[in-house]
């Protein structure tokens, strides 16, 4: 069965600082890839998405996340945080037009 | 573009009582996706349409469930008989015909049943 790991539930980072959200996700076929953002009281905001080819992939607000077919894995990272980062993300993978969802990791970041 | 729109945004219901929730998707998106999001979980899948087709259903979506889309714009998703295991975020997502894997999503519709 399909399926979408997000090992980490909360990160705190302090604004400046790096940060990087590992996915996982257990797929039989080449999967189509997504991270979501979500903030309190919004809908989901698309921030990057990998189909095929170059597998660095960039993104809206200056993140990139990079596949890894090896080691079945999608992590999402931003060279440095912003306060406004703040938020929930979401992997996602696109399974004949269903996303299944990782359970999300919470970012913090400290002033 | 106005995106994708859903309502109520919120709705609190005692349980026993029938809810339904409308999302209007963008113009000329002809996918529209239905799920569910509880507290510290990402989205689940509950259905799908293409145009007016619904082509699939978690088995999530018990028979108090159901959703349509009768003209293949917007869709609306009834819950009978009202549970608090109901409760939860509801979000709507639509996507275009071609190209695009992109599923836009709603604000969603915050059920909360007492």
């Amino acid at each position: 069965a399909q399926s979408v790991t997000q090992p980490d539930i909360h990160i705190t980072v302090s604004e400046g600082a790096s940060l990087e959200l590992r996915c996982n996700y257990s797929y039989g076929a080449t999967p189509y890839l997504f991270w979501y953002v979500q903030s309190p009281g919004q809908g989901l905001q698309l921030l990057l998405k990998y189909f095929s080819g170059d597998t660095l992939v960039q993104g809206i607000k200056g993140f990139e996340a990079e596949f890894k077919r090896s080691q079945s894995s999608f992590n999402l990272r931003k060279p440095s945080v912003h306060w406004s980062d703040a938020a929930e993300y979401f992997c996602a993978v696109d399974n004949f037009n269903k996303f299944y969802f990782g359970s999300g990791t919470k970012l913090n970041v400290k002033p | 573009d106005t995106g994708v729109s859903q309502n109520p945004r919120h709705k609190i219901t005692k349980r026993g009582q029938n809810v339904t929730f409308r999302c209007d998707p963008i113009s000329e998106h002809n996918r529209l996706y239905w799920y569910r999001q509880t507290l510290g979980q990402g989205p689940e899948f509950l259905t799908y349409f293409q145009n007016e087709a619904q082509l699939e259903k978690s088995r999530l979506l018990s028979d108090r469930f159901s959703a349509e889309r009768p003209k293949g714009s917007f869709s609306t998703l009834e819950i009978q008989r009202t549970e608090q295991g109901d409760s939860a975020m509801y979000l709507c997502a639509s996507s275009p015909p071609t190209g695009d894997y992109e599923q836009y999503f709603g604000p969603g519709t915050r059920l909360t049943v007492t």
